[in-house]
């Protein structure tokens, strides 16, 4: 089985801050980590993604995140926040061994830049 | 290019009516995906289709859901005799391949309520 777990519903982080948005997951094998960004009203948009090898990724728009197999974690980071980053982001992931070919998201996070 | 589409947007419907929604995926891609993000909530899978494989229906949450992809392109999902519950967001996905490593491209939704 696969699940992943983002532990906060809400961040709040200050215009040109840095911010962090937490992922953990659980699966049998290896993960395929993802991470989507959601603007209102709008479908999911492919930030990144963790397949194999650096455990840093970088992906769209200055974000980054941060594989780790011992914590089985898979934190997104931005360097300096913009007011424009406001929106709900989604972590997702599947296990290379199953069967299953869709992926599992997390409840998701909603991130708030304050100006 | 052009991305995934889905249509309609949006789509209110009585209490026991049957609906029907459409997802044209982006050209050239293999698989395509139907998940269901209901208020405050994250993804739910619900079918996959792979090529020419059976789908796998093993998310649909009960017998009054179905969908086909005709000609490996154009997926409808269909529910009959609509319940309260059904309103949702419902979003169709397509890659490139049905292995896990491949990202997933989103439509923009459709928006169901039933009244």
């Amino acid at each position: 089985a696969q699940s992943v777990a983002q532990p906060e519903d809400q961040v709040n982080v200050a215009e040109g801050n840095p911010l962090t948005v937490k992922c953990t997951y659980s699966v049998s094998g290896n993960p395929y980590l993802f991470w989507y960004v959601q603007y209102p009203n709008r479908g999911l948009q492919f930030l990144l993604k963790y397949i194999t090898g650096d455990n840093l990724v970088k992906g769209s728009y200055g974000f980054e995140a941060e594989f780790n197999k011992s914590q089985t974690s898979f934190h997104l980071k931005k360097p300096s926040a913009l007011v424009s980053d406001s929106a709900l982001y989604f972590c997702a992931v599947r296990d290379d061994t199953g069967s299953a070919r869709q992926l599992t998201f997390g409840s998701g996070t909603q991130l708030t830049v304050l100006p | 290019g052009a991305g995934v589409s889905q249509s309609p947007s949006n789509k209110v419907t009585e209490k026991g009516k049957d609906v029907e929604l459409r997802c044209d995926p982006i050209s050239g891609h293999t698989a395509l995906y139907w998940y269901r993000q209901s208020l405050g909530q994250g993804l739910e899978f619900l079918i996959y289709f792979q090529g020419n494989s059976a789908p796998d229906k093993s998310g649909l949450p009960s017998d009054r859901f179905s969908a086909e992809r005709t000609g490996g392109s154009v997926s409808t999902l269909t529910i009959q005799r609509t319940q309260q519950e059904d309103s949702a967001v419902y979003l169709c996905a397509s890659s490139l391949g049905g292995t896990g490593s491949y990202e997933q491209y989103f439509g923009p939704g459709t928006r169901l309520t039933v009244t």
